[in-house]
């Protein structure tokens, strides 16, 4: 039973646009939610993470949003670049420390 | 720093047998986690070791078993492998009770094929 879903298995933008991934979880006892990007042979690096007494954060050209009420979490990389054409994982953890849960990824291309 | 190191980083086996994947933890790190990543899907969480004592385990059958030693660095361990064991697994490390936007450090991961 998947508790997160990635439902867009890829994405192309063109360079300089905002590239918006999605993700949905079931279980509101969700205490983090985090995206990792992952290249091919490498192993998933974490990119920004977000608290569930938040809304938003931000670093740099990335943030997170995430809403409560419709148990969706979204990240925007404004302006996308070349390198950050990537698979996108969406991940949930219960508590800090423990067992993230992974969507299924979201494949994003960023044309020149 | 170092990073979290996994070996071998390819890996064919025959069903049945039985195999071995190894993690070097980030410095300064004392917990372990595996993932098993199959193709066209995200991680899923095997189990996860601190103080050399498993924490934590997913959906994965008694046959995935791991250890996780003094420094810190682990064992994976399948037997009887089946045709669907064959994926990436994951190695990630952490620091217990970390700050939550301090996320886990993954390792590139041992390719396994069983034919």
């Amino acid at each position: 039973d998947q508790q997160v879903k990635q439902n867009s298995p890829s994405l192309s933008v063109q360079e300089g646009r905002i590239s918006i991934l999605n993700c949905d979880y079931t279980n509101s006892m969700f205490d983090y939610f985090l995206w990792y990007k992952k290249y091919p042979a490498e192993g998933p690096t974490f990119l920004i993470s977000i608290s569930s007494i938040k809304d938003k954060n931000e670093d740099g050209r990335f943030t997170v949003f995430l809403n409560k009420s419709a148990k969706h979490l979204s990240l925007h990389i404004v302006p996308s670049q070349p390198g950050d054409s990537a698979v996108y994982f969406c991940a949930v953890e219960m508590n800090s420390g423990y067992a993230l849960n992974f969507g299924k990824g979201t494949s994003l291309l960023v044309t020149p | 720093e170092t990073g979290v190191t996994q070996s071998p980083t390819h890996l064919i086996k025959t069903r049945g047998q039985q195999v071995t994947l190894r993690c070097s933890s980030q410095s300064g790190h004392n917990t372990v986690s595996w993932y098993q990543q199959a193709l066209g899907q995200g991680p899923q969480f095997i189990f996860q070791y601190y103080r050399e004592e498993e924490n934590g385990r997913g959906n994965f059958p008694p046959r995935f078993s791991g250890l996780q030693f003094p420094n810190y660095s682990s064992e994976l361990n399948v037997n009887a492998l089946e045709l669907d064991d064959s994926a990436l697994y994951l190695c990630a490390s952490s620091l217990r009770y970390r700050e939550p936007d301090y996320g886990y450090t993954f390792g590139s991961g041992t390719r396994l094929t069983v034919v």
